[in-house]
């Protein structure tokens, strides 16, 4: 709900604008990533991943971008709507032999003005 | 969302006092996990399985212990609750892909 926006970074932008999302991931060996998008109240939905042998992939008004050199993923949005106003945060998965380990980031507020 | 449902959505309990959160899901997903989620942390995971009567700890395990006695039902419980449990807990579901699907989450207070 309300609680999981506070602390948080937060984006402002304009109904039309584009927006973009960033994160930092913490392990070089994380072979695959997630976004995330919370909408207040609810639970997190899945949006798009991504494999760490890519370094883009499109989705429907989405577009992830992978630079494993700094370790940072960012989530584009285009054409940004009232309905996108959540929390996004995403997600790496790190290998544990034959497990694996999904670590989540705090996330970002987005907040779209009409 | 996978079909996961979680029951209770909202809870208040006392110091103390036990309470068990089910997770429940119609897609015969192999793993289920259970996660916190708390102001300026990202989500936690507490316990996760791997099948039925499999399961394993988290990274904030301490304070809960769980059962997964069929597919499709993952409960967590709390023995004797305290105000530090006091969180937001989501369950999530995997088929065997890396991607996670969630539920609509469990509000508990502890007072």
């Amino acid at each position: 709900g309300e609680s999981v926006g506070l602390h948080l970074p937060t984006l402002s932008v304009q109904e039309g604008d584009n927006s973009i999302i960033n994160c930092a991931y913490s392990n070089s060996a994380s072979d695959y990533f997630i976004w995330y998008k919370q909408e207040s109240g609810k639970g997190p939905q899945f949006i798009i991943d991504i494999r760490s042998n890519m370094d883009k992939r499109q989705g429907q008004r989405v577009t992830v971008l992978l630079n494993k050199t700094v370790k940072h993923l960012s989530l584009q949005i285009a054409a940004t709507q009232p309905g996108d106003s959540a929390v996004y945060f995403c997600a790496e998965n790190i290998p544990l032999g034959s497990n694996y380990k999904l670590t989540f980031g705090k996330g970002t507020l987005l907040t779209v003005n009409p | 969302d996978a079909g996961i449902t979680q029951s209770p959505r909202h809870k208040v309990t006392e110091t103390g006092t036990p309470v068990t959160l089910r997770c429940h899901q119609t897609e015969n997903h192999r793993y289920m996990y259970w996660y916190r989620q708390d102001p300026g942390h990202g989500l936690r995971l507490i316990h996760y399985s791997y099948g039925v009567k499999d399961t394993d700890k988290g990274e904030v395990s301490d304070g809960y212990s769980v059962s997964r006695s069929k597919t499709e039902d993952f409960l967590l419980t709390l023995e004797s609750a305290t105000s530090s449990q006091t969180s937001v807990y989501f369950c999530a579901t995997s088929g065997g892909g890396r991607e996670q699907y969630f539920g609509p989450g469990t509000r508990l207070t502890v007072t």
